[in-house]
């Protein structure tokens, strides 16, 4: 069954703090994704990637950054959290041409920041 | 203006009912469309894709699209308690998938 694993489900971290969350998918997909979803905002794009050590800003870059130095694996680093980043972030993953947009996702990390 | 805008609901309709969700978009440029399923605590999954005007129909589900009115739907015939979950609109715009905020859909017993 394939996979797109979130190391952690629920973290609680206080304002200013460094702040990773891990991505790993399974499925030797092209593409990762990094969303936010806030109630009645939806899911917002926060980062994505085409390919190893490549990044594209999504729609609310600010305060947020990536890495992705392997192609199983897409982190997101928040430098300094703050209260407004509290969310439920989502990992995924698609493939290339026509699956580019069929997204497997991962179960979610919720972050709360106090 | 928002790319993607859903009708909010949330949508309760009696068991064996027909539900209709809309879905309407701002990139005219937008060439694929797609109806992501949510249950409660899970994550989304794909559903239903559209890429062509008219109708497409999976089972129960029936996608349809009108790009000049530049407008998204999904309706789920025979709606069954198992379908109660939130339904998320999305549409490829500048390579990149934009979601919609969801609309809640309870199927009534």
């Amino acid at each position: 069954d394939v996979k797109v694993t979130q190391s952690s489900r629920y973290l609680v971290k206080r304002t200013g703090e460094k702040v990773f969350l891990e991505c790993v998918q399974d499925m030797d997909h092209e593409n990762m994704f990094w969303y936010r979803q806030d109630p009645g905002l939806g899911l917002r794009l926060i980062y994505f990637s085409y390919d190893v050590k490549m990044k594209e800003k999504g729609d609310i870059p600010e305060g947020y950054s990536v890495s992705r130095e392997k192609k199983e694996r897409f982190s997101l680093i928040l430098e300094s959290a703050s209260t407004n980043q509290t969310s439920m972030y989502l990992c995924a993953s698609s493939t290339t041409g026509v699956g580019a947009n069929v997204l497997t996702f991962g179960a979610g990390s919720r972050l709360t920041v106090l | 203006q928002k790319e993607v805008e859903q009708n909010s609901g949330p949508l309760s309709v009696p068991e064996g009912a027909i539900a209709s969700l809309n879905c309407t978009y701002s990139d005219r440029g937008s060439q694929s469309f797609f109806w992501y399923r949510q249950y409660s605590g899970k994550s989304p999954e794909l559903i239903m894709s559209i890429y062509s005007n008219g109708d497409k129909e999976d089972g129960r589900f029936t996608a349809q699209l009108n790009k000049a009115s530049q407008y998204v739907s999904l309706l789920i015939r025979d709606s069954q308690p198992s379908d109660s979950a939130t339904y998320l609109c999305a549409v490829n715009a500048n390579y990149k998938l934009s979601f919609g905020a969801g609309t809640t859909v309870t199927v009534r017993a």
